[in-house]
């Protein structure tokens, strides 16, 4: 399978742990993008790379949150101190070099905080 | 108000029905319009991609973009059961980062779609 590939599908954890997410994109895509999405919305941005700059974070993304693409390869999402506000489902996204957004999801990482 | 405005639905239709869904949007700049299909608790997956506007046809699939009306319209024709899925529409405009350009997808909330026998 040459698609995106996230890990883990699913994460259970309590308040106040962190938890990290990896994402392995499609190999010749330099663009990586992280996404959250909650229940009955659609997918909002948080960060993108291009290589292993990250180049944009919305204000969605609060100092709890990190995200890393060493090398220019997979990237991790941290999130540290979790809070129940944090549920949502983690989707991260590649795309080639070509302007305009044609993004290829992976299958998400949903995570649940207790 | 959102930027990009998609009725949730539900929406209904028996087997073979023609469907047609729709979303509105406010910023001018985006010149990017997509169409994403999610299933339950899956990533979304990309089904049509138009540049500016016009028609795009794929199969039973047909895209419509009219930038004039800030409307976009995804038309699935003679629909199958394993259509029933979340539509999500998405657009984006360029944005300069790091000396380049790229797309930030702005999504609408989706519309789901139940196809029956």
């Amino acid at each position: 399978d040459t698609g995106v590939s996230q890990n883990p599908r699913h994460k259970i954890t309590k308040r106040g742990q962190n938890v990290t997410f990896r994402c392995d994109p499609i190999s010749e895509h330099n663009r990586l993008y992280w996404y959250r999405q909650t229940l009955g919305q659609g997918p909002e941005f948080l960060t993108y790379f291009q290589n292993e700059a990250q180049l944009e974070k919305s204000r969605l993304l609060s100092d709890r949150f990190s995200a890393e693409r060493p090398k220019g390869s997979f990237s991790t999402l941290e999130i540290q101190r979790t809070e129940q506000g944090d549920s949502a489902m983690y989707l991260c996204a590649s795309s080639t070099t070509r302007g305009g957004g044609e993004l290829f999801f992976g299958e998400g990482s949903r995570l649940t905080v207790l | 108000q959102k930027e990009v405005e998609q009725d949730p639905g539900p929406l209904s239709v028996p087997e073979g029905a023609i469907v047609s869904l729709n979303c509105t949007y406010s910023n001018s700049a985006f010149q990017y319009f997509m169409w994403y299909r999610q299933y339950s608790r899956k990533g979304p997956e990309l089904l049509m991609y138009t540049y500016s506007s016009g028609n795009k046809e794929d199969g039973r699939f047909t895209a419509q973009v009219d930038k004039s009306s800030k409307y976009i319209s995804l038309f699935i024709r003679d629909s199958q059961p394993s259509d029933s899925a979340t539509y999500l529409c998405a657009m984006s405009a360029n944005r300069y980062a790091g000396g380049t350009s790229y797309g930030k997808l702005t999504f609408g909330q989706g519309t789901i779609l139940t196809v029956h026998p």
